[in-house]
């Protein structure tokens, strides 16, 4: 089985809201990610798992937090985001870095 | 660091006709290479992966990828395409082992969108 699993599918969050994408991967894998993609352009890193332990992606401003609470589980928390930060959020994993990644569907998130 | 480009942002062609989507990488170590697929609304599909060995890969649905050392490339083919291959696919390498440990997600390119024409 190689899937990873996504929710909430669709999210619409105002400037002022917290919310949390949740992913999940029951395929062993111990390297997990979050991109963020925009309408007709390629996914762009925003953090990186290996382990459990985080690596940072200096680009991603502090409004995204991430959190990998087990080897199966990674979460994005959302605040006060930003309108230009609507777009396809997918998460992928792979058996470690480097390997090939396995996407989830994503999470459409709009915020208002 | 490595790139992908994907020079064809966009790749018209006829229902059952050949096809090829061209991919070439800049890295200064060995490279890990894979294709995607991404339908409408949908996640990225894992169609290919080159990590060792043969250089010639396939995949189930009839796609396959040759990677060219010498020149850099991992071009994708199809000799027929259907109407269901209308999608975005994404050209994407990995340093992998030789990333130094570090954080390394892989690195895409632009991405070429396949349009089958009846």
């Amino acid at each position: 089985d190689t899937e990873v699993t996504q929710t909430p599918k669709h999210l619409v969050m105002g400037m002022t809201n917290k919310k949390s994408l949740k992913c999940e991967q029951h395929m062993g894998h111990r390297a997990m990610y979050w991109y963020k993609q925009k309408a007709k352009k390629p996914p762009e890193l925003m953090f990186v798992y290996s382990y459990e332990k985080l690596s940072i992606n200096e680009s991603v401003p502090s409004r995204f937090s991430p959190e990998c609470p087990n080897s199966s589980l990674l979460n994005l928390h959302l605040h006060a985001l930003q309108p230009e930060d609507s777009a396809l959020y997918l998460c992928a994993s792979s058996q470690v870095i480097g390997y090939e990644q396995y996407f989830g569907p994503g999470t459409r998130l709009t915020v208002t | 660091a490595q790139s992908v480009t994907q020079l064809d942002s966009q790749v018209p062609v006829f229902e059952e006709a050949p096809v090829e989507l061209r991919c070439n990488y800049s890295s200064s170590v060995s490279v890990y290479l894979f294709w995607y697929v991404q339908y409408p609304n949908q996640g990225l599909q894992l169609l290919l992966k080159y990590l060792s060995g043969s250089t010639l890969v396939k995949s189930i649905n009839g796609f396959e990828a040759e990677f060219n050392k010498s020149q850099t490339s991992f071009h994708l083919r199809k000799p027929s395409v259907h109407i269901s291959d209308t999608a975005e696919y994404f050209c994407a390498v990995s340093e992998g082992m030789y990333s130094g440990g570090g954080a390394d997600g892989l690195t895409f390119g632009k991405g070429t969108h396949l349009i089958i024409q009846p």
